[in-house]
């Protein structure tokens, strides 16, 4: 059964930092992996999806890399914002579902 | 992108009441719809995955008969949460995919608060 488990659950840091949000997978056979953006009492913004085969995908200040062998995958955040605050969540896609880690709610303070 | 569709996106009902949630692809069709349940502050569970046409295929632990799937057009599913009672409250998301190998697009999510 795949388990997705993101570190950390929260973090705070001022404005205009670089920061890094961690995801880790149990089960390597993935076909893709994505990560959402979700502000509070919203539903998902897709931010980034890589295929299996993908290393990397870069979208403006952020940039998602995988490594299927090992189980993880980070989400760079370069020059945080304000604007930035919400909750990210990854998730993996298995033969048939998204499974979903339990997020990491991010602060980002003026 | 593609949209995806719900309403209402919030609903207050009595207890005891039914509560149908749609959920809609609005420029594609959707071969493949997901229902999904989040309490605050905790992550998206599966509820049921749902084939346009077919019954829809139930995660370990949800009660079919409380939680009506519908998925009768490749445009619409609907969720029907019947006699609803203040532990069904949660925010209810979809989500729908064209085919096996395409992204999931996911809707706006629907508050339920039965009092």
């Amino acid at each position: 059964k795949q388990e997705v488990t993101q570190i950390p659950a929260a973090l705070s840091v001022p404005e205009g930092e670089n920061l890094v949000l961690n995801c880790s997978f149990t089960d390597s056979a993935i076909y893709n992996l994505q990560w959402f953006r979700q502000d509070p009492g919203k539903g998902l913004t897709s931010l980034l999806l890589i295929q299996s085969s993908q290393r990397e995908q870069t979208s403006g200040r952020l940039n998602a890399s995988l490594d299927k062998s090992s189980g993880r995958s980070t989400l760079y955040i370069a020059a945080s914002q304000p604007g930035d605050s919400a909750t990210y969540l990854c998730a993996v896609r298995g033969a048939q579902k998204l499974v979903f880690g339990q997020g990491t709610r991010l602060t980002i303070n003026p | 992108g593609a949209v995806v569709s719900q309403h209402p996106s919030r609903v207050i009902c009595k207890s005891g009441t039914s509560v149908k949630i749609e959920c809609r692809s609005l420029d594609f069709q959707a071969t493949t719809m997901f229902w999904y349940r989040q309490f605050p502050k905790q992550s998206l569970m599966l509820m049921a995955t749902s084939n346009e046409g077919s019954k829809a295929t139930y995660e370990q632990g949800v009660e079919k008969d409380k939680f009506l799937i519908n998925h009768a057009s490749l445009t619409l599913s609907t969720l029907t949460v019947t006699s609803a009672h203040p532990e069904d409250s949660s925010f209810y998301i979809c989500s729908a995919r064209y085919r096996a190998w395409d992204t999931q697009y996911f809707g706006p999510g629907t508050r339920l608060t039965v009092l």
